[in-house]
């Protein structure tokens, strides 16, 4: 499988300011996904980012709060702005991959404690 | 909209045991994809078993076996021989190919500890 590389790994963040996630894939995806969990809860997909077009966000969810670039095929950053501790979170990017790219691999995921 | 359940959200077995972890979900698809994921204290989520729902083959890997019933809608997870290393969220998800990947859609998970 391919690998997919994030950073930060884990990171604390004071209240009010803005952290940048990168995901890096080592082949060419067509669609990146980002998604939310939260302490003890499952996975909530955040967006689906799509190289050379906007993000696509899914419901509760707002660009001006989550901003997200896709500048190529492999790469992809995710923001998360004015943050609260509500925003405490491990923040996961997915690609497919395979024959028909219907297989869903993660990323090692960003683990952030806002305080 | 599709929905996926994992009724049991604590599961505990012995090492060497068999265990069985349930997941239903509601589609009025015909083509979809379901998975498992793993997810141990690293935070990490690791792909463990994939199934096409064209397909009525059973999906396995090694330890790794899912009974897909799709009138049913299941599609349980079972665990041979488990072992201290499985101890982990295990997570069910769903997904409906549109021309590639799309997004996924979770069940809740269920904690499982293999005790030694």
């Amino acid at each position: 499988s391919a690998v997919i590389s994030q950073k930060p790994s884990r990171d604390i963040c004071q209240r009010g300011t803005s952290l940048t996630i990168q995901c890096q894939v080592d082949s060419q995806v067509t669609m990146m996904f980002w998604y939310r969990q939260q302490p003890g809860q499952s996975l909530t997909l955040i967006a689906t980012a799509n190289q050379g077009s906007e993000a696509t966000y899914e419901s509760g969810f707002v660009i001006d709060k989550f901003p997200i670039s896709r500048p190529n095929l492999t790469f992809s950053t995710l923001t998360v702005s004015n943050m609260s501790p509500e925003d405490s979170s491990i923040y996961l990017c997915s690609v497919g991959l395979g024959k028909t790219g219907n297989t869903i691999y993660f990323g090692e995921g960003s683990w952030l404690t806002v305080v | 909209a599709q929905t996926v359940t994992q009724s049991q959200p604590e599961m505990s077995v012995q090492e060497a045991e068999t265990v069985t972890l349930s997941c239903t979900y509601d589609t009025s698809e015909n083509n979809y994809y379901l998975f498992w994921y793993k997810q141990p204290p690293s935070r990490q989520m690791i792909l463990v078993i994939r199934q096409e729902a064209y397909k009525q083959q059973n999906a396995t890997e090694n330890r790794f076996s899912v009974n897909f019933q799709k009138a049913a809608k299941s599609f349980s997870l079972k665990i041979s021989d488990s072992q201290l290393g499985d101890t982990a969220m295990y997570f069910c998800a769903f997904m409906k190919p549109q021309g590639g990947a799309q997004k996924l859609v979770f069940g809740q998970g269920t904690r499982l500890t293999i005790n030694p």
